[in-house]
């Protein structure tokens, strides 16, 4: 059964560090890996898709890795604002035949201290 | 806008009523889905349509209904709720396989008093 870990949980840091947030899963065999953002009692808005063949992808700011022999997958911001305060969520899309369904974090709450 | 559209975006309701939630995308996606998100919970996957027919149905108590009348439009009928099932109800759409990633609905804020 893929399970999907991100770690930390919450994040705090000034505004301008760049930071990593992480993504780990337990099943290598995916479709691709998609990152989210979620800002309080909202949807979740796409950040990047990397296809399962991919090593990463980028948007503007945002960085996002894939290894998936190793199960990982690392979203990196550069000179963050407090607009990035958000949760920010990872998914897994399986490989399985019947059950390809997205597999999600529980997300990572970063405050960006202005 | 996102491409897939969710209404109401809030919604108060007694637990003897009877209430729908409508979803709607015109991504020209094949598959469909409900999410309940509860406070400091993740994600729970409720249902899903691929071409238009029920795939998955994660245990979900009766008094939640879903239909999908067509590719684009999928609704979740609420009755007799419980204070419990207070959250926030997201739709997302997808091809039904491949390399495609998710696109979520702004969602429904539920309260059920």
């Amino acid at each position: 059964k893929q399970e999907v870990t991100q770690i930390p949980a919450a994040l705090s840091v000034p505004e301008g560090e760049n930071l990593v947030l992480n993504c780990s899963f337990t099943d290598s065999a995916i479709y691709n890996l998609q990152w989210f953002r979620q800002d309080p009692g909202k949807g979740l808005t796409s950040l990047l898709l990397i296809q399962s063949s991919q090593r990463e992808q980028t948007s503007g700011r945002l960085n996002a890795s894939l290894d998936k022999s190793s199960g990982r997958s690392t979203l990196y911001i550069a000179a963050s604002q407090p607009g990035d305060s958000a949760t920010y969520l990872c998914a897994v899309r399986p490989l399985l035949y019947n059950n390809n369904d997205m597999r999600f974090g529980a997300g990572t709450r970063l405050t960006v201290k202005p | 806008e996102t491409g897939v559209t969710q209404t109401p975006r809030h919604l108060v309701m007694g637990m003897t009523n009877k209430k729908s939630l409508k979803c709607e995308q015109h991504l020209g996606h094949n598959a469909m889905y409900w999410y309940k998100q509860s406070a400091k919970k993740p994600l729970e996957l409720m249902f899903v349509y691929s071409l238009e027919e029920r795939v998955e149905n994660n245990s979900v108590p009766s008094r939640f209904s879903p239909e999908c009348p067509n590719s684009s439009h999928l609704f979740l009928h609420l009755h007799t709720l419980q204070p419990e099932d207070s959250a926030l109800y997201l739709c997302a759409s997808s091809q039904e396989r491949g390399n495609y990633g998710y696109t979520f609905g702004s969602g429904t804020r539920l309260t059920v008093v």
